[in-house]
């Protein structure tokens, strides 16, 4: 069974608008939180990390934290088309060895 | 030069052959790890290991073996290998005294005929 959930896209926005990115976990024990975001052929590259409840906020990136309904979001203000990519969510439960478990992606595609 | 590097990067082979991808990193982590990547199933994990002489299963380590020969070295074998077994590896790195985050190595894209 899954443990970390993502509606796999694509999820197309007009340049310049928000992009609203959704990850849900099931391990009420896991305790940090991560987004990475993957090129199509390349290697996923950390954007946001977080780990307490609440906002957290990088350049044009919003990470949203809600441990109690277990989801975790991405804000992407002001997309724009190199933003077209797969974003990846991923969690760490330290108890059960600090594994980093992986959502399938959400597919993002910036339309001009 | 990467932090993490791959090789091969590219790897056809035939059904039965056995294969090694190797890592290797010069960021200082003690901990690597091995994915794989299929389509829509984002990353799955293959083998971990904390440090040297440290070796754990992953969630689809059958089929697989790895092998820690330093700190910075991390080699993953398909002792033989199967179609099914096609796919983008991937390695990664990261710091136990750390911010947790894993850094990836380029991939090998792997075709098993």
């Amino acid at each position: 069974q899954k443990e970390v959930e993502q509606n796999s896209g694509p999820l197309s926005v007009p340049e310049g608008a928000i992009a609203s990115l959704n990850c849900t976990y099931s391990d009420r024990g896991s305790q940090s939180f991560f987004w990475y975001r993957q090129y199509s052929g390349k290697s996923p590259e950390l954007i946001m990390s977080i780990y307490s409840n609440g906002d957290k906020e990088d350049g044009r990136f919003t990470a949203q934290l809600n441990k109690a309904s277990q989801y975790v979001s991405l804000l992407i203000r002001d997309s724009q088309p190199s933003d077209s990519a797969t974003y990846l969510c991923a969690v760490i439960d330290k108890a059960a060895g600090n594994k980093l478990t992986f959502g399938g992606g959400t597919r993002v595609l910036v339309k001009p | 030069d990467a932090d993490v590097t791959q090789t091969p990067r590219n790897r056809i082979t035939k059904t039965g052959k056995r294969i090694m991808l190797e890592c290797s990193q010069t960021k200082g982590h003690d901990r690597m790890y091995w994915y794989r990547q299929d389509p829509g199933l984002g990353l799955r994990l293959i083998y971990y290991s904390f440090d040297v002489k440290d070796i754990n299963k992953g969630e689809i380590s059958d089929g697989y073996s790895v092998s820690r020969q330093a700190q910075a070295k991390f080699s993953l074998s398909l002792e033989s290998a199967i179609p099914n077994q096609t796919a983008l590896y991937f390695c990664a790195t990261s710091d136990s005294s750390g911010s947790e985050t894993q850094y990836f190595g380029p991939g090998t894209r792997l075709l098993v005929l």
